[in-house]
């Protein structure tokens, strides 16, 4: 049972266009969300995140919104560029044990495309 | 600052055979996880360790899979008799000590493994 999925395999978008990538989760207890994006044959690489205390959070090009009601989160990428075509992976948390993070609950992730 | 190390980057081995998979965190990083990604497929968390100590292993087969960090040297990753099943992109990652509100995992590229 999928508790975190990111129902769009690919999106195509053109440069300099918004990208808006959704993810939608079941489990209540994740609190803290992640996105990673990936290129072929590398590992993943931290975008950005947020707190289930929060609903927003920006960095630069990159936005995270949090719906805790609907359980939805969304990545948005504006302006679109060409190196943004890759993987993007929406990852979830329940929080900690041992002093670390938990492991983490990943999507199938969105194929993402810019065409110029 | 090197990130964090993975080796082999691949590593084909034959249906019965071993598999040995390395991990060295990053720098001053005491939390290491192991994912497996399938084809297709987002990662899937394995198992959670810290120095000599397996935090959550939730995600691991019960069988012919196991782990380990000892004091000093990489973690690895261990899988005996391996079947084609098992062939997938193995990654690990590692995070520092909790520090609020979350720290992120930094993953490594990655070994893909192939049965034969």
């Amino acid at each position: 049972d999928q508790q975190v999925k990111q129902n769009s395999p690919s999106l195509s978008v053109q440069e300099g266009r918004i990208s808006i990538l959704n993810c939608d989760y079941t489990n209540s207890m994740f609190d803290y969300f992640l996105w990673y994006k990936k290129y072929p044959a590398e590992g993943p690489t931290f975008l950005i995140s947020i707190s289930s205390i929060k609903d927003k959070n920006e960095d630069g090009r990159f936005t995270v919104f949090l719906n805790k009601s609907a359980k939805h989160l969304s990545l948005h990428i504006v302006p679109s560029q060409p190196g943004d075509s890759a993987v993007y992976f929406c990852a979830a948390s329940e929080g900690y044990s041992g002093g670390g993070a938990d492991g983490l609950t990943f999507g199938k992730g969105t194929h993402l495309i810019i065409q110029p | 600052n090197a990130g964090v190390m993975q080796n082999p980057r691949h590593l084909v081995r034959r249906r019965g055979q071993e598999a040995r998979l390395r991990c060295s965190p990053m720098k001053g990083h005491s939390h290491v996880y192991w994912y497996r990604q399938l084809p297709e497929e987002g990662l899937k968390f394995m198992v959670y360790l810290q120095k000599e100590n397996i935090i959550d292993e939730s995600g691991m087969p019960k069988e012919r899979f196991s782990a380990e960090f000892p004091k000093e040297g990489p973690s690895i990753l261990r899988i005996q008799q391996v079947v084609r099943g098992d062939s997938a992109a193995y990654f690990c990652a590692s995070s520092p000590l909790v520090v609020i509100p979350y720290n992120e995992q930094f993953f490594g590229p990655g070994t893909r493994l192939t049965v034969l």
